[in-house]
């Protein structure tokens, strides 16, 4: 079954403590993405990776890293999570390696994310 | 990206179509309209998308009006499980990053 894979489902952790979120695709899209949703706010995207090697900062960047090293994974990184990232996370992709496409992107099931 | 407006709810009854309204009166000749719903929480789902022609899949049906200022999302029989928020989105196949700037949506409650 074609999905985008998301882990952990649901964190509780402390303030400073390291935690990566892995998302994972078995669909050979070049591309993937990071949001995260908070109420009120929508979706705001994180990160974007064009393909491997090939990593993009979205509108709310800081406080967080990204890692394309194979195509099918792009971990999210909190090096010193802080209590105004608690949020629900979703990784997505789409196929093609055009910068620009009109392909929708598919969605995990996300990763609630609680820092204390 | 063009500004949607979506009623802020809907009530539909199982068996029958559903049909969610959505406007974009600013779109430009380069702005897809694209259809996702979310179900409590969970990942956003794609449903449809369209340039200007209507467009239908096993799951809905897209129809978006001449002057493309306006488009509609069929759900030919709406079941529960189609209850959800469904989103209207409409992305500039040049949009940096090639994000989804998702609004408030539509709240659709199915009812037996």
């Amino acid at each position: 079954e074609a999905q985008v894979t998301q882990n952990p489902r649901y964190l509780i952790t402390v303030t400073g403590k390291k935690l990566t979120v892995t998302c994972s695709q078995n669909m050979n899209h070049e591309y993937m993405s990071w949001y995260r949703q908070d109420p009120g706010l929508g979706l705001r995207q994180i990160y974007y990776s064009m393909n491997v090697e090939v990593t993009d900062k979205g509108d709310v960047p800081e406080g967080y890293k990204v890692s394309r090293k194979e195509k099918r994974n792009f971990p999210l990184i909190l090096e010193s999570p802080s209590p105004n990232q608690t949020s629900l996370y979703f990784c997505a992709s789409r196929p093609g390696t055009a910068a620009y496409s009109n392909q929708p992107q598919h969605f995990g099931d996300g990763t609630r994310l609680s820092i204390l | 990206d063009a500004k949607t407006t979506q009623p802020p709810s809907m009530d539909c009854a199982e068996g029958r179509a559903a049909n969610l309204p959505c406007n974009h009166s600013t779109i430009s000749g380069n702005e897809y309209v694209y259809w996702y719903r979310q179900i409590h929480s969970q990942g956003p789902q794609y449903i449809i998308h369209g340039l200007k022609n209507n467009e239908t899949n096993e799951m809905a049906s897209l129809i978006i009006t001449e002057d493309r200022k306006s488009s509609t999302l069929i759900l030919p029989h709406a079941t529960l499980r189609d209850t959800a928020v469904y989103y209207c989105i409409v992305r500039h196949f040049l949009a940096a990053g090639n994000k989804l700037t998702f609004g408030g949506g539509t709240r659709v409650l199915v009812k037996p």
